[in-house]
């Protein structure tokens, strides 16, 4: 069965220091990854996505993320991470020839000064 | 991409009342996603249109839900009767093309309180 796994419920890191959160899935097809993020009040906004090639992308706000295939795993970073990062990440997986994206828990950053 | 608009924002209402939430404008391919969020339960696929037909609405109760798309630039999600377990952030979403790779565009939500 398609999912994935989001194991860090919350983080929490001191603004300027560095930021990985975890996304496992499991998929049998290639998999286009999907970050979003989750501001308090507001919808979900794409971060960075990977269909092919280069497999570490970039993407908005000074994020990247890297997908190993052999780890099945497409972990989310950002060098120095910075109060307003605080929010909600979720992980996802486009399944089913794009009728179905499946989402991870989410996984709630939180930044101390 | 084009912004997509839900409304109402919020809304609070009493158990029982018909609560009818809307979705535009929908662009592109004429996917539409209904998603609920719950502290609890997380995001939750409720159902998918392409065309303005059903494809999956298997994650709706059937019994209360109704979700349609009146024409091609707006959807509906019915609740009616509303109960206090109905209260979550309700999602719209369509796909980003090319739609094979599932990329979904969220609008801001509705939130609903039902008292």
């Amino acid at each position: 069965a398609q999912s994935v796994t989001q194991p860090d419920i919350h983080i929490t890191v001191s603004e300027g220091a560095s930021l990985e959160l975890r996304c496992n899935y499991s998929y049998g097809a290639t998999p286009y990854l999907f970050w979003y993020v989750q501001s308090p009040g507001q919808g979900l906004q794409l971060l960075l996505k990977y269909f092919s090639g280069d497999t570490l992308v970039q993407g908005i706000k000074g994020f990247e993320a890297e997908f190993k295939r052999s780890q099945s795993s497409f972990n989310l970073r950002k060098p120095s991470v910075h109060w307003s990062d605080a929010a909600e990440y979720f992980c996802a997986v486009g399944a089913s020839g794009g009728f179905k994206t499946i989402f991870g828990a989410g996984t709630r950053l939180f930044v101390k000064a | 991409d084009a912004r997509v608009t839900q409304t109402p924002r919020d809304k609070v209402t009493e158990m029982g009342q018909e609560v009818t939430m809307r979705c535009q404008p929908i662009l592109g391919h004429n996917t539409v996603f209904w998603y609920r969020q719950t502290m609890m339960q997380g995001l939750e696929l409720l159902a998918y249109f392409r065309n303005r037909a059903p494809l999956d609405d298997s994650g709706m109760p059937k019994d209360r839900f109704s979700a349609e798309m009146p024409d091609a630039t707006l959807a509906t999600l019915k609740i009616q009767p509303s109960e206090p377990r109905d209260s979550a952030v309700y999602f719209c979403a369509r796909k980003v093309p090319p739609v094979r790779t599932g990329e979904l565009f969220f609008g801001e939500g509705s939130r609903l309180t039902v008292l």
